[in-house]
């Protein structure tokens, strides 16, 4: 059975850098076709993409974003990790992590979410 | 902005058959296929088509997605009151920056 779950601050500063966690279980970023991508939706909003890597450590992002964006993997560990720079208030969401694979190309299991707030 | 585009609502009545659209471009529903996620209230997305048409183990017959050209649909018959949901399409989108994934902007669904 495949689990996500993110982890990280629920409130942070203008300016400031948020790191996400994404811990999994029940498969391996090493196994060939493996992706997580990280996934956010601000407060009655759409979801939005943000970034995608891949057991290769081939890596994805999201063009609007992509100067604010680092996503890292520990195979080890079982974790990605994603870090957004400099904060601003309009990047409060709820940021999901999901698993992909190159089998059916989507996203196709999700974690609950962590919802992230940016305010002084 | 969503890049790719879908009515903000839709409707029907338990038992009737809905669609929902989603349009693109070529360099996103025209060259790659097209995902559906729903959204129940206050939880996760969920994958509910991939590949354009295909359904995940567990999801319904009742759920089924089409493409053709830069435009896709996913359609409901037999709608059902658990079915009222937010739904959202997704694709690669290869243009000059890509390939990056764009989503839909969401079709909230009523069931009256």
């Amino acid at each position: 059975q495949i689990t996500l779950k993110e982890s990280g601050p629920t409130l942070v500063k203008p300016t400031q850098t948020l790191t996400l966690t994404c811990t999994f279980s029940g498969f391996s970023l090493s196994t060939s076709g493996v992706g997580v991508g990280w996934i956010r939706q601000p407060p009655g909003k759409a979801l939005e993409w943000l970034a995608l890597i891949y057991w290769d450590d081939d890596k994805r992002y999201s063009p609007s974003l992509k100067s604010r964006l680092t996503i890292t993997k520990d195979t080890s560990k079982n974790q990605v990790v994603l870090t957004m720079t400099n904060m601003d208030p309009v990047d409060t969401a709820t940021y999901y992590c999901a698993h992909d694979s190159t089998y059916n190309d989507a996203f196709d299991i999700w974690g609950q979410g962590t919802m992230v707030t940016v305010s002084s | 902005q969503s890049v790719l585009t879908q009515p903000p609502s839709a409707s029907g009545t338990p038992g009737q058959r809905v669609t929902i659209s989603c349009s693109g471009s070529s360099s996103n529903i025209g060259s790659n296929t097209v995902n559906w996620y729903q959204q129940l209230p206050g939880t996760a997305p969920k994958l509910l088509i991939y590949s354009n048409n295909q359904r995940p183990s567990g999801v319904p017959d009742r759920f089924s997605g089409s493409k053709s050209g830069t435009s896709a649909s996913l359609a409901i018959s037999g709608l059902q009151s658990e079915d009222e949901a937010d739904y959202y399409c997704a694709a690669w989108d290869d243009s000059l920056n890509g390939p990056f994934w764009v989503f839909g902007g969401g079709t909230k669904l009523t069931v009256l």
